[in-house]
């Protein structure tokens, strides 16, 4: 069974600014990806990021990076140069061998002007 | 267009009654998922199918049923709706395949509410 934690149920930065939400997670699997989905207030379900576990290179993508620590169990997610748009809940989530996904509580992250 | 659709958007019944939440996608994909959201509690699996002859249960499949009447269909039911399933309930695809490059894709999401 795969478990995610997300300890920060709210943040906040200012606009322009980087913040870094927090996400640790428990697996037995040797192999598996580990992601970050957005969801803006249309609620849609957005995905921003994506690691596999075997890949030590952090991924990356614009403004959104990720800091894996794979001994650690964790997974946090960058976001520089924050934007109003970044105003989201954002989830972490994990899958193994199964193809299912386990999400964690969510972070709702508010960018101020 | 959406490649993902959920219908309805939104629904307000009562206790009791019978609802079907509907899921259709044009990604092409086998696989089909259903999670409910609720406040505080991130999203869970309520049923998955990786083809059409393929369903299973997940984490919290009580008082739900799934029915997979297409690749592309992917409906929910609720046979008794009880006001402790008021959630936001959302569908998910994913390709299959190759395990690496597998990636759910949501839809919009269904707001549903039991009186």
């Amino acid at each position: 069974a795969q478990t995610v934690t997300q300890s920060q149920p709210e943040m906040s930065v200012q606009e322009a600014e980087t913040v870094t939400l927090s996400c640790t997670y428990d697996t037995s699997e040797s192999n598996y990806y580990l992601f970050w989905y957005k969801q803006p207030p249309s609620r849609q379900m957005i995905l921003v990021i994506r690691q596999e576990a075997y890949k030590q290179q952090n991924a990356t993508e614009n403004r959104f990076s990720v800091n894996f620590q794979k001994a650690a169990k964790s997974f946090s997610l960058k976001i520089s140069d924050s934007q109003l748009g970044d105003t989201a809940m954002y989830f972490c989530a994990s899958r193994g061998s199964n193809y299912k996904l386990t999400f964690g509580k969510g972070t709702l992250l508010t960018v101020n002007p | 267009d959406a490649d993902v659709t959920q219908t309805p958007r939104n629904r307000i019944t009562k206790t009791g009654k019978r609802i079907m939440l509907e899921c259709s996608q044009t990604k092409g994909h086998d696989r089909m998922y259903w999670y409910r959201q609720d406040p505080g509690l991130g999203l869970r699996l309520i049923y998955y199918s990786f083809d059409v002859k393929d369903i299973n249960k997940g984490e919290i499949s009580d008082g739900y049923s799934v029915s997979r009447q297409a690749q592309a269909k992917f409906s929910l039911s609720l046979e008794s709706a009880i006001p402790n399933q008021t959630a936001l309930y959302f569908c998910a695809t994913s390709s299959g395949g190759d395990w690496g490059t597998d990636t759910q894709y949501f839809g919009p999401g269904t707001r549903l509410t039991v009186l």
